[in-house]
């Protein structure tokens, strides 16, 4: 069954302190994987699209990078602004293309 | 630049009252247009996609049906509502074709009652 799967579910971090967030997938043929911010009682904001294994993304403090199984959404020194939900989603071709996204994880920023 | 409407951002309705939520693109042509669910703390869930006028493909069996009467319009209407139905329901688009990202619209919170 396609899946994409995100961890951890929630993360706490000290303003400054870098972190990463897991987002790992199962598709039959990935076309792109995707990259969103959703603060709360609002629609996802687009952040990065990854086409390809290697491929690097950076805005910011934030840099999403792509393996063949997993894409890292990795956050360096963040500040208490970057508290929100990241979501990854991954886009397949199966006769139509067809995006899945995971449940996200919840990142909270303490001053 | 492109933007995206959704109206009504709140709506509470009793259970068995119609339902239409409406979405609207300015700024491109023949979108992909897209209808989400989000259910609290959950990941979203496609409801209905579109690639143009009239053209409705529909994920998820269920009591809610789409419609796009105009390039940039895209309605999201039930007979009767149930419970079920509540949560947080998105709009997006997309540039038909490849794999492109979706841009979401503000959002319309439903709870019925």
């Amino acid at each position: 069954e396609d899946q994409v799967t995100q961890s951890p579910e929630a993360l706490r971090l000290q303003e400054g302190e870098s972190s990463s967030l897991n987002c790992s997938y199962t598709v039959s043929g990935l076309r792109g994987l995707f990259w969103y911010r959703q603060d709360p009682g609002k629609g996802p904001e687009f952040l990065f699209t990854l086409y390809s294994a290697g491929e690097e993304k950076e805005k910011e403090r934030l840099k999403a990078t792509l393996t063949k199984k997993e894409s890292f959404l990795h956050i360096t020194a963040p500040k208490p602004e970057d508290s929100a939900t990241y979501l990854c989603a991954v886009q397949e071709y199966t006769g139509g293309f067809k995006t899945i996204f995971g449940a996200g994880t919840r990142l909270f920023v303490k001053a | 630049s492109q933007t995206i409407h959704q109206w009504p951002a709140t709506l509470v309705q009793p259970v068995g009252s119609p339902l239409s939520l409406e979405c609207t693109v300015e700024g491109t042509s023949n979108p992909n247009l897209y209808w989400y669910r989000q259910a609290a703390g959950r990941g979203l869930q496609l409801l209905f996609y579109s690639v143009g006028i009239g053209q409705i493909s529909s994920e998820v069996p269920q009591n809610l049906s789409a419609s796009r009467p105009q390039d940039r319009q895209f309605i999201l209407s039930s007979k009767k509502l149930l419970l079920s139905d509540s949560g947080f329901y998105l709009c997006a688009w997309s540039v038909a074709g490849q794999a492109y990202e979706q841009y979401f619209g503000p959002g319309t919170r439903l709870t019925v009652t």
